[in-house]
């Protein structure tokens, strides 16, 4: 079993769908990054959660340490937000990342 | 504040050549990271430094693999006697500290012939 799993793995939209992406880890983290790709491109950190819940623009991230549980979600989402989207947790007692192999989003106008 | 840089972005060399990448991270950051990434897969963990000192290597870091940063600014990462499964993404990434946000380089793309 891998130690982080993201579902979907990809992810068709049309524009202004409320997009939820889903990450459980196995491990035991510090802090956990949601990571966003544009295909050739860099990678961007979107961000950075040990509690709770965050919130930037349309973007939404939750975690739930006890069930070992993230989310990310997009609100009215939107072409541009096509990319591919990793969840990474950061180890317990390590600063290195442990990565999802991404879920891929495909928004259409 | 020029973000992390990384060069070259594109390497091809044959099998059995040596490698070397460079990563300049973002001024003042403490913690720099290497990662690769292959086609479809998310990044896996190479090493990481604290400055100058290396804190961690990845089983994944052969001995041919080793990285440097020498005055705690630049990295270097290189690769001895290169193979064709060492083709990937080099990833370099640096952060003010632990726990802080990643901010991350365009990657050098690594092609073994």
């Amino acid at each position: 079993k891998n130690e982080v799993e993201q579902s979907p793995q990809n992810l068709t939209a049309q524009e202004g769908e409320f997009i939820t992406i889903n990450c459980s880890y196995s491990v035991g983290i510090s802090a956990l990054h949601w990571l966003q790709q544009h295909p050739g491109g860099g990678i961007v950190s979107l961000f950075m959660l040990s509690s709770g819940k965050k919130k930037h623009g349309r973007l939404i991230a939750t975690i739930n340490i006890q069930e070992k549980h993230s989310s990310l979600h997009i609100t009215a989402s939107h072409p541009r937000d096509s990319a591919v989207y990793i969840c990474a947790p950061g180890g317990d007692n390590t600063d290195k990342l442990i990565f999802g192999t991404g879920t891929r989003l495909q928004v259409f106008p | 504040d020029t973000g992390v840089s990384q060069n070259p972005r594109h390497k091809i060399t044959k099998r059995g050549q040596n490698v070397t990448f460079r990563c300049d991270p973002i001024s003042e950051h403490n913690r720099l990271y290497w990662y690769r990434q292959t086609l479809g897969q998310g990044p896996e963990f190479l090493t990481y430094f604290q400055n100058e000192a290396q804190l961690e290597k990845s089983r994944l870091l052969s001995d041919r693999f080793s990285a440097e940063r020498p005055k705690g600014s630049f990295s270097t990462l290189e690769i001895q006697r290169t193979e064709q499964g060492d083709s990937a993404m080099y990833l370099c990434a640096s952060s003010l500290d632990w726990g802080e946000k990643l901010f991350f380089g365009s990657g050098t793309q690594l092609s073994v012939l």
